[in-house]
């Protein structure tokens, strides 16, 4: 019973494509959040959402369109996919979003763009 | 600008020894320190955080330190265990605005010799 899952957990695509990545906590957790971490290791916030409510929306092109249809869900949706898109991208969640308490991750989705 | 900082990318430590781990910021307005541990192809997890209301936090093998004035702060595990064996991310984030401003350091790897 995974707490956070996240899929799939890879993706090879080509560039122009669009692409989407599933993520759903069972934890009860009110806020949810998209991480990227890049080539150089930095881990990223891009997104945060607050019972299904957009919080945080980091300098992310406009081609990445987060979606919570429910406060368990968060889905990422891409479009337009570059070769700068390749990175691990997680999903994770946490009981508030003020506050400290911790992040629970998934466990990634490594997509590659060629 | 990078403001959480794990300048050693890698560390090596024999099973049973110490393992420190360091880590610095330059953000004065970091208040809260959370330490995650990532295997690989797992998100990452938590395991231990300190406010700066201490300078001190044990969890079983697990200290971290915090040194306020000199920006510093280091994880401790002792006695070091193979199962230690991972990457280690540093994070800090402000109280007033919590996971919103999470911000990581780029991680350590941690290798634990039998």
């Amino acid at each position: 019973d995974t707490a956070v899952s996240q899929t799939p957990k890879y993706l090879v695509t080509q560039m122009g494509n669009d692409k989407s990545i599933k993520c759903e906590q069972n934890l009860g957790h009110d806020t949810m959040y998209w991480y990227k971490q890049d080539s150089k290791k930095f881990l990223k916030i891009m997104f945060s959402y607050n019972n299904k409510e957009l919080i945080i929306n980091e300098t992310v092109p406009n081609r990445f369109s987060p979606k919570s249809p429910d406060k368990a869900h968060l889905n990422l949706h891409i479009n337009s996919l570059e070769l700068g898109d390749s990175a691990v991208y997680f999903c994770a969640s946490s009981q508030a979003y003020r506050g400290n308490s911790p992040l629970h991750f998934g466990n990634g989705t490594r997509l590659t763009v060629t | 600008d990078q403001q959480v900082k794990q300048n050693s990318p890698s560390l090596s430590v024999q099973e049973g020894r110490i393992s420190i781990l360091n880590c610095d910021y330059t953000n004065s307005m970091f208040d809260y320190f959370l330490w995650y541990k990532k295997y690989p192809a797992e998100g990452p997890t938590f395991l231990i955080s300190i406010s700066s209301i201490k300078d001190k936090n044990e969890d079983g093998r697990f200290t971290v330190f915090l040194n306020k004035s000199a920006k510093h702060l280091s994880l401790h595990i002792v006695p070091s265990q193979p199962g230690d064996s991972a990457v280690y991310f540093c994070a800090a984030s402000a109280s007033n605005f919590g996971n919103e401003k999470l911000t990581f350091g780029t991680g350590t790897r941690l290798t634990i010799i039998p």
